[in-house]
């Protein structure tokens, strides 16, 4: 099992609509969590972080995290076209290294 | 504004020659950085993780003798590519940790673009 997985999509939505992006994650001792957005041909941006269990609304943006479930995910409101992106979940589990999940493509419809 | 700075953002190198890439950490100090290559459309993959005043610590198939890093600050990393090759072309990408209260968090350099011709 992948230490962070995230479906690799593409996820579709039109624009207006919420998007939802999951990730699952393997190691209890994550402390702290994190989304980034990473448009083609950039580096990733971090949009998010969340180290409680429950919710984190930032904008448009809202990190849930459950940590007996053992997943973290993103809600994007109104979505955009201009939200079309990858998005990564990361996690530290306390120590130097941020494990990151290979990334959900979403595509905002206009 | 950007908490870590690349440069340069693009280069496009000969075969056979070498290329540095920096990586610096601004109004902050990170012990630990890190360099990440990413081919198109794929999966960031990290490289090494670059350690102040110590040796990187490569990752599983990544030679240490063709990409030298070194972490001689606490705010600037350099990658160089030695005896570049066609192959090397990529999207080369570092992060730096950035100590918090809740703990560590990890900011992305712009990333430069690496052509070998």
């Amino acid at each position: 099992q992948k230490e962070v997985e995230q479906n690799s999509g593409p996820l579709s939505v039109p624009e207006g609509a919420i998007a939802s992006l999951n990730c699952t994650y393997s190691d209890r001792g994550s402390q702290s969590f994190f989304w980034y957005r990473q448009y083609s041909g950039k580096s990733p941006e971090l949009i998010m972080s969340i180290y409680s269990n429950g919710d984190k609304e930032d904008g448009r943006f809202t990190a849930q995290l459950n940590k007996a479930s053992q997943y973290v995910s993103l809600l994007i409101r109104d979505s955009q076209p201009s939200d079309s992106a990858t998005y990564l979940c990361a996690l530290n589990t306390g120590g130097f290294k941020t494990i990151f999940g290979a990334g959900t493509r979403l595509f905002v419809k206009a | 504004g950007a908490v870590v700075s690349q440069h340069p953002s693009w280069v496009i190198c000969k075969s056979g020659t070498s290329v540095k890439i920096e990586c610096r950490s601004l109004d902050f100090q990170a012990t630990t950085m890190f360099w990440y290559r990413q081919f198109p459309k794929q999966s960031l993959m990290l490289m090494a993780t670059s350690n102040e005043g110590s040796k990187a610590t490569y990752e599983q198939g990544v030679e240490k003798d063709k990409f030298l890093i070194n972490h001689a600050s606490l705010t600037l990393s350099t990658l160089t590519v030695t005896s570049a090759h066609p192959e090397d072309s990529s999207f080369y990408i570092c992060s730096a940790d950035m100590p918090g209260g809740s703990g560590n968090t990890i900011y992305f350099g712009e990333g430069s673009w690496l052509t070998v011709v």
